[in-house]
């Protein structure tokens, strides 16, 4: 079956500009969970969506923002962009949470400059 | 709040000695643990979790809640065993996985 497809896989944004990454789970799966990837900091988790509702939130200013639709199928938006936000941003999926372990995309890079 | 340690960034064996990589964590609730792999140029995947009291090529970890760790052990390490190893913790009511900050596992011929 297809894994965790995300789109685009590399991304070059302006500062003060927004950005949308879009984020296809797994067939079936109705929990995806995004995280950010930084050599710094690692991987910090942002949100956390389940059949269209956000359950967790992760430390992050306001300007990250998620949805999840009705398909499962998940997006992000960052807005005013900041170059500390350059960063892979890692879409994950699971059946029903984190206990039954996350399907990793392999990633949007984004870079802002 | 939760969190995950690895103390070591990077582990450097030899191939066929034994490996353990080391996970502490801390938590206040009933955890679950999970180690997670990266491989050269591949995505994050899961390797095993500890509910599931796997093995999973020849890599083993056994959650011990007095020493709130979960190391992860292989007795004969292997060439295609390098990669980064990252131990996540989730538990009741957060669906989040919290990592630790990784170690780079390299086995040398």
């Amino acid at each position: 079956k297809a894994g965790v497809t995300q789109t685009p896989r590399y991304l070059i944004k302006t500062r003060g500009q927004q950005v949308t990454l879009s984020c296809s789970p797994i067939s079936g799966h109705r929990s995806v969970s995004w995280y950010q990837q930084t050599p710094g900091q690692g991987l910090q988790f942002l949100f956390e969506y389940f059949s269209e509702t956000q359950r967790n939130k992760g430390n992050f200013p306001g300007r990250f923002s998620g949805r999840q639709f009705s398909n499962s199928r998940s997006e992000m938006n960052v807005s005013t962009l900041e170059l500390g936000d350059s960063a892979l941003y890692l879409c994950a999926s699971s059946l029903e949470g984190a206990t039954y372990g996350y399907t990793f995309g392999s990633g949007t890079r984004l870079t802002v400059v | 709040a939760q969190r995950v340690t690895q103390p070591e960034k990077l582990l450097s064996v030899f191939k066929g000695a034994p490996v353990e990589l080391k996970c502490n964590y801390s938590y206040s609730g009933s955890p679950e643990l999970f180690w997670y792999v990266q491989y050269s140029r591949q995505r994050l995947q899961l390797l095993l979790r500890h509910i599931s009291r796997e093995s999973i090529k020849g890599f083993t970890a056994d959650l011990n809640k007095g020493e709130t760790s979960f190391h992860l052990k292989k007795p004969f390490a292997q060439e295609e065993d390098s990669a980064m190893y990252y131990c996540a913790l989730s538990g009741s009511g957060f669906q989040k996985l919290v990592f630790g900050t990784g170690t780079r596992l390299l086995v040398s011929p």
